[in-house]
């Protein structure tokens, strides 16, 4: 069952502006997270957001999380070629989170020089 | 440096053969995951175990055997049964069910010749 839903689906962007990608949820959550992977890679974990939190920084990321709409936002700012790379929302699964995460599509982010 | 170590980094399976994939961790995490990913998709949850010898099924279990027997290691044998088991495998692991984010292997690419 899939949990989470990015949007969009591709993002294009120039080297130096912001990016910013959506996820949409279905039920309740202990905390969403947002994950990175670059291509033929596995995933590397950029920062985790509690329900009872509605925004977090770390670095160049931005979170945003709205329970009310079942929403959160992943901002890059300044992006950096390095930055080119798929991202993922990942929520718990049960109100105990003891199931694993569910993942959503992605957004594939590429930053152009 | 602690980490996830999945083998081998592509594998070549015949129709009708089983074959295990590898995944150790020396982070100490209790809980490991299984997951499967197709082209342009998001993560697809197959087994996952919060203790040493017990494990769960998740959402696409069919043709899928796991075992643990050390909490380091938690192989994935996909048999003969999973009829279309072309795809990329990841092993994560995490020190927390709800709190902590997971840390993920590199991968593993299987294709069926």
């Amino acid at each position: 069952s899939q949990q989470g839903e990015e949007d969009p689906q591709a993002l294009s962007i120039q080297e130096g502006e912001n990016a910013t990608m959506n996820c949409s949820y279905k039920t309740s959550i202990n905390n969403l997270q947002w994950y990175r992977q670059n291509s033929g890679r596995g995933l590397v974990h950029l920062i985790l957001i509690r329900s009872n939190e509605r925004e977090k920084h770390s670095g160049r990321l931005r979170v945003t999380l709205d329970t009310s709409k079942k929403s959160s936002s992943l901002l890059i700012t300044a992006s950096r070629a390095a930055d080119t790379a798929s991202y993922f929302c990942a929520t718990d699964r049960s109100g105990g989170g003891a199931d694993g995460l569910t993942f959503g599509k992605g957004t594939h982010l590429i930053i152009q020089p | 440096d602690g980490g996830i170590t999945q083998s081998p980094k592509y594998l070549f399976r015949k129709e009708g053969q089983n074959v295990t994939l590898s995944c150790e961790q020396n982070l100490n995490h209790d809980a490991m995951y299984w997951y499967r990913q197709d082209p342009g998709q998001g993560l697809r949850l197959i087994y996952y175990s919060q203790i040493v010898n017990d494990f769960q099924k998740g959402d696409i279990a069919e043709g899928y055997s796991v075992s643990r027997e050390k909490k380091e290691s938690f192989p994935l044998t996909v048999t003969s049964a999973q009829k279309n088991p072309t795809a990329f495998y990841l092993c994560a692991s995490s020190r927390d069910r709800v709190w902590y984010g997971y840390t993920f292997g590199s991968g593993t690419r299987l294709t069926v010749v």
